[in-house]
């Protein structure tokens, strides 16, 4: 138990549809992250909220929508995806700041059909 | 942007053997963290260095932070079974908690 719970921990969706991913850090951090986990990749940053401010957009394609209403939840909303785009989501949470360590939740495990 | 070049790539060990990896940047970085991630799971963090030259131990598992600042590494001593998964480094440079993260490397442990 990390302090960070991600919901769902599995999703199955079409290209047509619309789902969201959510993010919870019990924490007490005010920085949070969506980062993707491609097979054979590394971990690529998508999103970073500092104190519910977006302040990075890492080129991501705008089927991703994040939001993030406060310092405790991120979500990550999404239409119509492409299989390429299956792949796990991790969110991460951390002290805005240099000197910070990331904890990060279990992820979803994304496949897009 | 930064990359961070982490190797071996995969291990494959008998237990009880040591293991070390490492990684390496061309940029320099304040924090160096080092991750481990099994199967289903998101990654846990391991260790986390601040200064130049900085050794830590947690358990077994022992990491340093360069001298120079671009490169860590991190040793396993007397591998057990539960040590597999995929082991990665994060880089940290300016504020936000921005990590850059290394490939990973896979460690198979025999028993």
């Amino acid at each position: 138990e990390t302090g960070v719970t991600q919901t769902p921990r599995h999703l199955v969706m079409g290209m047509t549809n619309k789902k969201s991913l959510k993010c919870e850090q019990h924490l007490g951090h005010n920085a949070m992250y969506w980062y993707k986990q491609s097979a054979k990749k590394p971990l690529e940053l998508m999103f970073v909220y500092n104190f519910k401010e977006q302040t990075e957009n890492n080129s991501v394609p705008s089927r991703f929508s994040p939001e993030c209403p406060n310092s405790s939840h991120l979500f990550l909303h999404l239409h119509t995806l492409q299989p390429e785009d299956s792949a796990l989501y991790l969110c991460a949470s951390s002290q805005a700041g240099a000197n910070t360590e990331a904890f990060f939740g279990q992820g979803t495990r994304l496949t897009v059909v | 942007g930064q990359q961070l070049n982490q190797s071996p790539q995969s291990m494959f060990i008998q237990e009880g053997e040591d293991v070390s990896m490492n990684c390496t940047s061309s940029s320099i970085f304040n924090t160096w963290l080092w991750y481990k991630q099994e199967p289903g799971e998101g990654p846990v963090l391991l260790i986390a260095l601040y200064k130049a030259g900085e050794l830590t131990s947690n358990g077994r598992l022992t990491a340093q932070f360069g001298i120079t600042r671009k490169d860590s590494f991190l040793n396993i001593s007397a591998s057990i079974p539960s040590d597999v998964g995929i082991y990665f480094c994060a880089g940290q440079i300016t504020s936000y908690g921005k990590l850059t993260f290394g490939q990973g490397t896979i460690l198979t442990v025999h028993p």
